[in-house]
C-alpha cells in the first residue's frame, strides 16, 4: 500500500533558525496536504498542494511539491516559539474525492528561545 | 459554518470495559467522516472511515468498531477494551482533495 515517509522525526532549533521537513511518498500522488498539531491539541490543516512543483507561502511558512509528485516540503524561515509542534504532511494517491489520506509520522519541532 | 463535536476529552476506562466516542458534525451534510488513533508522540493511524449512513470501511482490524446511525454522527465503540486499545482518538470530517477538519480528540487511557 501506499507509504508516506516524513523525516526528521525530531528536530530542536534555537528561536530565529530556519526548519525543514521533508515528506516522500512510495506512489505519485494527487495532491498533498500539511497539517500543524501542537502539544496537546489536534492537526490543523495548513494547506493543500496540487500541482507538479507547486510553491506556496504563508508568511515564513514555504511548501513546496516536487515535480514528480512524491515529495514535499515545509520550510519554516526564522522560527518562533509559537511554531512549536508537530507537522504532518498528508497524501492522496488518486481516485474519487474520498480517496484516503494517508499521513506521514511527522515531525516534532522544538524550539528554544 | 461547519464545526465538529467530539467528546468526551479524556477517559480512563478498566481493561474489559465497553467503549462508546461519539462524533457529531454540523453545518454540512452528508460528510466523509473518519476516526483516527495516534499513539504518543507518533503519527495518525486511520482506524474507519464513512462515506454515508451505515457506511463503514475498516482500515485495521482490530478490537474496534464504528457505526453511523444518522448523516452527521460517527460512533466508535468497543465491547472489551484491550491496555493497547490506549491513544488519542480523533474524528474528522471533510475529503482527501480538500483537506480535513478534526475534533478536539478523546485520550483514553485503559487500565
Amino acid at each position: 500500500g501506499q507509504q508516506v515517509m516524513q523525516i526528521p522525526q525530531y528536530q530542536h532549533v534555537q528561536e530565529g533558525e530556519d526548519f525543514t521537513t521533508y515528506c516522500n511518498s512510495s506512489t505519485t500522488l494527487s495532491n498533498i496536504q500539511w497539517y500543524k498539531q501542537r502539544p496537546g491539541g489536534h492537526p490543523v490543516f495548513l494547506i493543500q498542494l496540487v500541482k507538479s512543483g507547486e510553491v506556496k507561502k504563508q508568511k515564513r511558512l514555504t511548501f513546496q511539491f516536487g515535480e514528480a509528485k512524491k515529495n514535499s516540503s515545509l520550510h519554516i524561515t526564522a522560527t518562533q516559539t509559537t511554531d512549536v509542534g508537530t507537522y504532518f504532511c498528508a497524501g492522496r494517491a488518486g481516485g474519487t474525492s474520498y480517496g484516503k489520506l494517508t499521513f506521514g509520522q511527522g515531525t516534532i519541532l522544538t524550539v528554544h528561545p | 459554518s461547519q464545526t465538529i463535536h467530539q467528546w468526551p476529552a479524556t477517559l480512563v476506562q478498566p481493561v474489559g470495559s465497553p467503549l462508546s466516542l461519539e462524533c457529531t458534525v454540523e453545518g454540512t451534510s452528508n460528510p466523509n467522516l473518519y476516526w483516527y488513533r495516534q499513539a504518543a508522540g507518533r503519527g495518525l493511524q486511520l482506524l474507519f472511515y464513512s462515506v454515508g449512513i451505515g457506511q463503514i470501511s475498516s482500515e485495521v482490524p482490530q478490537n474496534l468498531s464504528a457505526s453511523r446511525p444518522q448523516d452527521r454522527q460517527f460512533i466508535l465503540s468497543s465491547k472489551k477494551l484491550l491496555l493497547s486499545d490506549s491513544g488519542f482518538y480523533l474524528c474528522a470530517w471533510g475529503r482527501a482533495n480538500y483537506g480535513y477538519t478534526f475534533g478536539s480528540g478523546t485520550r483514553l487511557t485503559v487500565v
